[in-house]
């Protein structure tokens, strides 16, 4: 199984809600990324969790909370979201986040597509 | 400037075209990546490399550390292969993307 799946599809809340993105795998991949891509822009590193522990905190605003609670799964809590946030919200995973960055092949998720009213 | 350039940033080719798309970088690397992401979103990974070349069916691709530049080529294109193509990098503990090249392939 070298899929990494992502739910919701879509998702569309207004910015007083509560909502959380989840990302799952099952390939003994040790490192979980989230990605931030808006229309026709490449994605833009959010978080990096390597063994279960948040690596990369890429200056990410405190209303997206990320979660992993086991090697498989990894979570996006939002909250208090702009319509700015409007974007495609990209899970991957890699055999392992290396000292070295991007030296791993990472698989990617088809994506949840996020609008904020 | 960007760590990460790439060329053309849209082509338009005709069904069984030979195509080239370029990138070139300006940090040290560890690994380059080249992602497809159709729409919709779906990112798929084709190629990390490091040095030389790696081949998987119509799809080429090279890279030169000492001149910073990979290409990526595609042989007998298809429109099925119309997708956007995304060089990235890996440097230190960042990984640094290209804004990407928008392939048509008309039937």
């Amino acid at each position: 199984d070298t899929e990494v799946t992502q739910t919701p599809k879509h998702l569309v809340m207004g910015m007083t809600n509560k909502k959380s993105l989840k990302c799952e795998q099952h390939m003994g991949h040790r490192a979980m990324y989230w990605y931030k891509q808006k229309a026709k822009k490449p994605p833009e590193l959010m978080f990096v969790y390597s063994y279960e522990k948040l690596s990369i905190n890429e200056s990410v605003p405190s209303r997206f909370s990320p979660e992993c609670p086991n090697s498989s799964l990894l979570n996006l809590h939002l909250h208090a979201l702009q319509p700015e946030d409007s974007a495609l919200y990209l899970c991957a995973s890699s055999q392992a986040y290396l000292a070295g960055g991007g030296s791993d092949t990472q698989y990617f998720g088809p994506g949840t597509r996020l609008t904020v009213l | 400037k960007n760590e990460v350039e790439q060329s053309p940033q849209n082509l338009t080719a005709q069904e069984g075209e030979f195509i080239t798309i370029n990138c070139s970088y300006s940090v040290g690397i560890s690994a380059l990546h080249w992602l497809q992401q159709h729409p919709g979103g779906g990112i798929v990974s084709l190629f990390m490399l490091s040095s030389g070349k790696k081949k998987h069916g119509r799809l080429i691709a090279t890279i030169n550390i000492q001149e910073k530049h990979s290409s990526l080529h595609i042989t007998a294109s298809h429109p099925r292969d119309s997708a956007v193509y995304i060089c990235a990098v890996g440097s230190g503990n960042q990984f640094y993307f290209g804004t990407g090249t928008s392939l048509t392939v008309i039937p």
